[in-house]
């Protein structure tokens, strides 16, 4: 069926480190990505996106790569902060988001070690 | 801030009550929603309004009944919960039928059904 889910639960890395963070989906007909980050009490809150025309985007210490052959989406942070402690999403949405509805991916916990 | 406001943020209720939660967005977003997370699952979409036309029930129990009286403020109202509905319920909005069409996640409200 359609999924979205992450290969691990947990990540723990050292401050200053790089981490990746990585989903796997199964619907090939998904052509947006978004990651989301969410601290202890809060709501997800969005980091970056991707379209499926493109196959990495980069922001500010985070970039996205999406491999559509393999159906793999991944989230790399530079010279992580413990200010980047929190559980990631990745999230599918098809037909160009414009339904807007999306299906999310268990999460991954990242840990940063000062 | 993200410009997406839930209340309560907390709510403790017995299986006989009526609470309703409250949604309300600042973003002049044209699509909202309802999701539920609980723990060692992913975010489930429960209910999309697009317009405030209701496009989704995600074969939610009667027990909990969305309302989206303007395309500003979604509510979720609770009738005869179960101890298993105890979750974080969140609402976000998005703007669909555009280009970017993240979704803006609230705070959340930590719902106890004792």
């Amino acid at each position: 069926g359609e999924s979205v889910g992450l290969h691990l639960p947990t990540l723990s890395v050292q401050e200053g480190d790089n981490s990746i963070i990585n989903c796997a989906y199964s619907n090939s007909a998904s052509d947006y990505f978004i990651w989301y980050k969410q601290e202890s009490g809060k709501g997800p809150q969005f980091i970056i996106d991707i379209r499926s025309n493109m196959d990495k985007r980069q922001g500010q210490r985070v970039t996205v790569l999406l491999n559509k052959t393999v159906k793999h989406l991944s989230l790399q942070i530079a010279a992580t902060q413990p200010g980047d402690s929190a559980v990631y999403f990745c999230a599918e949405n098809e037909n160009g988001g414009s339904q807007g509805n999306l299906i999310f991916g268990k999460g991954t916990k990242l840990s940063v070690k000062p | 801030e993200t410009g997406v406001t839930q209340t309560p943020r907390h709510l403790v209720m017995g299986m006989t009550n009526k609470k309703s939660l409250k949604c309300e967005q600042h973003l002049g977003h044209n699509a909202m929603y309802w999701y539920k997370q609980s723990a060692k699952k992913p975010l489930e979409l429960m209910f999309v309004y697009n317009f405030k036309e209701q496009t989704e029930n995600n074969s939610v129990p009667s027990r909990f009944s969305p309302e989206c009286p303007n395309s500003s403020h979604l509510f979720l109202h609770l009738h005869t919960l179960q101890p298993e509905d105890s979750a974080l319920y969140l609402c976000a909005s998005s703007q669909v039928g555009r280009g970017n069409t993240e979704a803006f996640f609230g705070q959340g409200t930590r719902l106890t059904v004792v």
